[in-house]
């Protein structure tokens, strides 16, 4: 498709286990942002990726959470021993360039995570 | 600190009817003021993103409007129909790095 993909859209699992997300960019976009969403609340900054460096680490909550970005296309994001409260919408969105541009992040639909 | 405060939280009208969603801000320095339609279970998708020296942009049924001296914004939305229920996400971009800044959004809902 010629939109960003997610996967998977659902993820459930034990507090304490490992999660690995994943996101497909548009291709060609060179930066590539993470976000989570808690119920009824509004999205917050994870990281920033332009091309495969991360120069913008500053919202990952904590040293259990960790990104990377391969190729400058696919990227995932890890989170390790999970925790309740990790329990969110982790949305991704891509763009030709970063940074301020003036050009609209594609976002995709969205790993729905739900830890037990 | 900086933030991005939208009103009301949340708004129901009748199909047809008009409405303005509001967005205040304090993000310094600017870069550009973005909208954003999310469909509950999706992602967000751009509606309008104006620079600072823009003070309005229209895309179809939507009109956002900027007042850069008094770090507000809107969006009117004309002749509501029911595929505009959704929430209504207001967005600022620093100038000093990639940080963005999400408003928490208005709930809309449009009634037949």
């Amino acid at each position: 498709g010629a939109g960003v993909s997610q996967s998977p859209s659902n993820k459930v699992t034990e507090k304490g286990k490992d999660v690995e997300l994943r996101c497909d960019p548009i291709s060609g976009h060179t930066a590539l942002y993470w976000y989570r969403q808690r119920l009824g609340q509004g999205l917050e900054f994870l990281i920033y990726f332009q091309g495969n460096s991360a120069p913008d680490k500053s919202g990952l909550p904590s040293d259990r959470f960790s990104a990377e970005r391969t190729g400058e296309s696919v990227s995932t994001l890890t989170i390790q021993r999970t925790q309740q409260e990790d329990s969110a919408v982790y949305l991704c969105a891509s763009s030709p360039w970063g940074g301020n541009s003036n050009q609209p992040q594609h976002f995709g639909d969205g790993t729905r995570l739900s830890i037990l | 600190k900086n933030q991005v405060e939208q009103s009301p939280q949340s708004l129901i009208i009748l199909e047809g009817k008009n409405c303005t969603l509001q967005c205040n801000y304090t993000v310094s320095p600017f870069s550009n003021l973005r909208w954003y339609k999310q469909d509950t279970g999706r992602g967000p998708v751009s509606l309008t993103i104006m620079t600072f020296s823009e003070n309005t942009k229209s895309n179809g049924r939507y009109t956002a409007t900027l007042d850069a001296d008094t770090k507000q914004s809107s969006l009117h939305i004309t002749a509501s129909q029911l595929s505009d229920s959704a929430s209504y996400i207001c967005v600022v971009v620093y100038s000093s790095a990639s940080k963005i800044i999400f408003g928490s959004g208005t709930r809309l809902s449009i009634r037949p």
